[in-house]
Formats: C-alpha cells, sequence, structure tokens
C-alpha cells in the first residue's frame, strides 16, 4: 500500500525566509501528486499538482514543488514566505485507484 | 459552479448518541472521500465510493462508522454510540474520475463536537 511521509511536523519562520517541506511517498507505480494547504478556519485547498511533463511545477500565491522520482519526493518551496502563509500542509499521493495524504506539517510565519 | 459542500456545518451531540453527516459532491463526479481531521493531526482517511463499485471502507476505525451513496449523489456517513475521541472536522471530497489525472474538491467541512 502506497504512504506518504511528511517530515517536518512543524516549521516556523521569519517573513522573507526561504521554505521548503519534504514530502517522501513509497509506490512504484506511475502517481499523481499533490500539495494542498488549509488556511486557519479554512478548508482545504489545492496549491499545486504533478501529473506528469516537467517535474517542475508552479502553483498559486508562489509556491512550487518538484518531482524527483528517483528520491520518490514531492518538495514543496517558496523563495520568500510571508506572515499569510501560516497554514497547514498536506502532501498528497493517488496512484493505484486510492489517494493518501501526509500528516501535514504546519507553518507558522512570525511577522 | 457549485463545489461540494457538507452538512450540518457544525454538530455537538452528547456521548452515546447517533449523528449523520451529508456530503453532496459535485454533479458527475464519480468518486466520493470522506477523511476525519482531529485536532492537531493530519487527515484520516475513512472511506472512499468510486462509482457503482464496493467503496473501499478500509480506514473505517471502527463498526461504529458506517457510509451510504446511492449513485453517483449524495453521501451520508453516520458514526453511531459517538464517543469523545470522535470528535473532528469531517471533510468530503469528489472527483471526476479516479483512472487518470484527477483533483479532489473538498467540502468545508463537518465539525463534530461530541460531549
Amino acid at each position: 500500500a502506497q504512504s506518504v511521509s511528511q517530515h517536518n511536523h512543524h516549521v516556523i519562520l521569519s517573513e522573507a525566509a526561504s521554505l521548503e517541506l519534504g514530502c517522501n511517498y513509497s509506490y512504484g507505480g506511475t502517481v499523481n501528486l499533490f500539495w494542498y494547504v488549509q488556511y486557519p478556519g479554512q478548508h482545504l485547498q489545492l496549491l499545486l499538482k504533478y501529473f506528469s511533463g516537467d517535474p517542475l511545477v508552479k502553483g498559486i500565491k508562489g509556491f512550487e514543488a518538484e518531482f524527483i522520482k528517483s528520491k520518490f519526493s514531492f518538495n514543496l518551496r517558496k523563495p520568500s514566505v510571508q506572515w499569510s502563509d501560516t497554514a497547514e500542509y498536506f502532501c498528497a499521493v493517488n496512484g493505484d485507484n486510492d489517494m493518501r495524504f501526509g500528516a501535514g506539517t504546519r507553518l507558522t510565519v512570525k511577522p | 459552479g457549485a463545489g461540494v459542500s457538507q452538512s450540518p456545518s457544525n454538530k455537538v451531540t452528547e456521548k452515546g448518541k447517533d449523528v449523520e453527516l451529508r456530503c453532496d459532491p459535485i454533479s458527475g463526479h464519480t468518486a466520493l472521500y470522506w477523511y476525519r481531521q482531529r485536532l492537531g493531526q493530519g487527515l484520516e482517511f475513512l472511506i472512499y465510493f468510486q462509482g457503482n463499485s464496493a467503496p473501499d471502507k478500509s480506514g473505517l476505525p471502527s463498526d461504529r462508522f458506517s457510509a451510504e451513496r446511492t449513485g453517483e449523489s449524495v453521501s451520508t456517513l453516520t458514526i453511531q454510540r459517538t464517543q469523545q475521541e470522535d470528535s473532528a472536522v469531517y471533510l468530503c471530497a469528489s472527483t471526476a474520475h479516479l483512472a487518470g489525472p484527477n483533483t479532489q474538491y473538498f467540502g468545508p467541512g463537518t465539525r463534530l463536537t461530541v460531549l
């Protein structure tokens, strides 16, 4: 069965710092990869997704993620975070008729 | 167009009571998922429906939990004899199809509080 690991449970950054959130998955077949964001008091929203093609995908609000197949990774990055990026971030993998989410990473950005 | 809707948005119940949560997926979406998010924890997969296939119930935490879906429409998640540990936000998501690229569209969730 596939699984998703997000190694950072809570990340605290100052504004303008660079961000990288790790996501690793275990599944040998073709996968579709997603990052979702949940702002405080709101429901989940899609941040970006990878299906095929360029492994570097760009999403909303300046986020990007890189799919590295050899490392089974799909890390989320942002060059300069803002206070409004404070939220919970979930990595998700869809493969083999199933969708699995990571446990989430809480990002706190200090003004 | 209309997104995924869930009702009620908030539900407070007493321990031991049964509750029923409703999800209206996006029209035409064949796959529907239920997740649970407990306070301070990540998403927990509960169950998914794909068309007329038998649902994948592998994530249901106990036999007090059950879900139904009629065709490709509304789904209800029922929790019998609720316990305090059932307190969580219950999220529903739908997707157009599971084979090939797909994106899950989430509802706003139902916040369940068991006293």
